[in-house]
């Protein structure tokens, strides 16, 4: 069975400094896909990347950058020169090609950026 | 253009009140799923519509659950005779098809069973 583990439950850091949000997954898939979203305080899930099994470039976003690495199963998430804005839930998700088009997701990791 | 949206913002109901939940997809979107989100259990799937059909609603918790969609579009979930601990936000999201797309999600519904 598939599933996401988010080590960190909570992370504090000080404005500008870089965090990184760690991901673990477990598939029996060959082809599967994993993404990232956010939850900042309003509530409401926002897309931020989608990676397939497939390619493990590296992918960078502006002050976003994700690093997959199948050996490890794992599909970091690193936040560079973090700032207030970046405070939110942050939750990795696996979709299987074998099981349909649900999502499983992390527990989440809660950001919180002071100034 | 309009993201999802969902109906009511927020529900508070008392145990053993049926309730009923509304999502509107992104137009145009023909996949529609339901999820729930709460601290014991952090966010679960509840079932997937691919147009009006749920191919996959092996995520509802117990036959106290269902849920339609009409005409490619509105999902809506039923709760029977709800229970404390279907207190829960629960979230909608849409994609452009069956896919791996991106799933855009709703502001959810808050449902909170006194």
């Amino acid at each position: 069975a598939q599933k996401v583990t988010q080590a960190q439950t909570e992370i504090s850091v000080v404005e500008k400094e870089d965090v990184t949000l760690d991901c673990v997954y477990e598939t029996r898939d060959t082809t599967y896909y994993l993404f990232w979203y956010k939850q900042p305080p309003s509530g409401e899930l926002v897309f931020l990347i989608r990676r397939n099994s497939f390619d493990e470039q590296n992918e960078i976003s502006g002050r976003y950058s994700w690093n997959f690495q199948k050996s490890t199963s794992s599909f970091n998430f690193t936040i560079t020169a973090s700032q207030v804005v970046d405070s939110a839930v942050y939750f990795c998700a696996l979709r299987e090609e074998t099981s349909g088009s649900r999502l499983t997701f992390g527990e989440g990791t809660q950001l919180t950026v002071n100034p | 253009g309009a993201g999802v949206s969902q109906s009511p913002s927020n529900k508070v109901t008392e145990k053993g009140k049926d309730v009923e939940l509304r999502c509107d997809p992104i137009s145009g979107h023909t996949a529609l799923y339901w999820y729930r989100q709460s601290l014991g259990q952090g966010l679960e799937f509840l079932i997937y519509f691919q147009g009006n059909s749920a191919p996959d609603k092996s995520g509802l918790p117990s036959d106290r659950f269902s849920a339609e969609r009409t005409g490619g579009s509105v999902s809506t979930l039923t709760i029977q005779r709800t229970q404390q601990e279907d207190s829960a936000v629960y979230l909608c999201a849409s994609t452009t098809g069956p896919g791996p797309y991106e799933q855009y999600f709703g502001p959810g519904t808050r449902l909170t069973v006194t």
